[in-house]
């Protein structure tokens, strides 16, 4: 049963530390994306990439997020410095080609942030 | 620009009822649209998608281009069905690929 995988499933850290999430897509998916959700803005598009290269992260606070693809098997996305305000429920989900395809977009589990 | 709108943020319904959750986009072209749910803090799977047409779980959508919705139906409501529904859309042309989800709709059934 191919699943994406994200870790940690949960952080709590102090305001002002670095936080890096990882998210291994299912093999052979060739888009990921990085969503956010919270309560009051529902799910947010954070950023996606294609055959590793970002398409979209219009979504993202550039001056302190980032999100990259090192390698087919691994995303990441992080944040530096964190802030209260960043807690929220990241997700990462993969699927294969896109429009057209029908294919399934499949999702994480999550990480659960928290900034205090 | 792609859009999804979900206008009901809480659908409440009493077990047996019939349940409709509205979704209503806004794309230039022929988008492929999605419902996923999400079980109380869990992740998000994939309910139904317009391409393939089938019925999970009871709940059926249609999509009516000339009213640009893609509505979620289900006759009889059950409890398990409390939930958060997202209607999403995947676009074409320079969103190739892009997922975008609506705000969502948190449904619960009363027994």
């Amino acid at each position: 049963d191919a699943r994406v995988t994200q870790t940690p499933r949960h952080k709590v850290t102090e305001m002002g530390q670095e936080v890096t999430m990882r998210c291994q897509p299912i093999l052979g998916h060739n888009t990921v994306f990085w969503y956010r959700q919270t309560m009051m803005q529902g799910l947010e598009l954070l950023a996606y990439f294609r055959n590793r290269a970002p398409l979209d992260d219009s979504g993202m606070p550039k001056d302190r997020f980032s999100a990259e693809m090192p390698d087919a098997t691994l995303a990441t996305l992080k944040i530096q410095p964190s802030e209260p305000r960043d807690s929220a429920v990241y997700f990462c989900a993969s699927g294969s080609s896109g429009y057209g395809s029908g294919n399934t977009i499949y999702f994480g589990e999550g990480s659960w942030l928290t900034v205090v | 620009a792609q859009r999804v709108t979900q206008p009901e943020k809480l659908l409440s319904v009493f077990k047996g009822a019939p349940v409709e959750l509205k979704c209503n986009y806004s794309y230039s072209g022929s988008p492929e649209l999605f419902w996923y749910v999400q079980y109380s803090r869990q992740r998000l799977q994939l309910l139904l998608r317009h391409i393939s047409r089938e019925s999970i779980k009871g709940f059926t959508a249609d999509l009516n281009k000339g009213e640009t919705s893609f509505h979620l139906k289900k006759p009889f409501a059950q409890e398990e069905d409390s939930a958060m529904y997202y209607c999403a859309l995947v676009g074409g042309g320079t969103s190739y690929g892009k997922l975008t989800f609506g705000q969502g709709t948190i449904l619960t059934v009363h027994p």
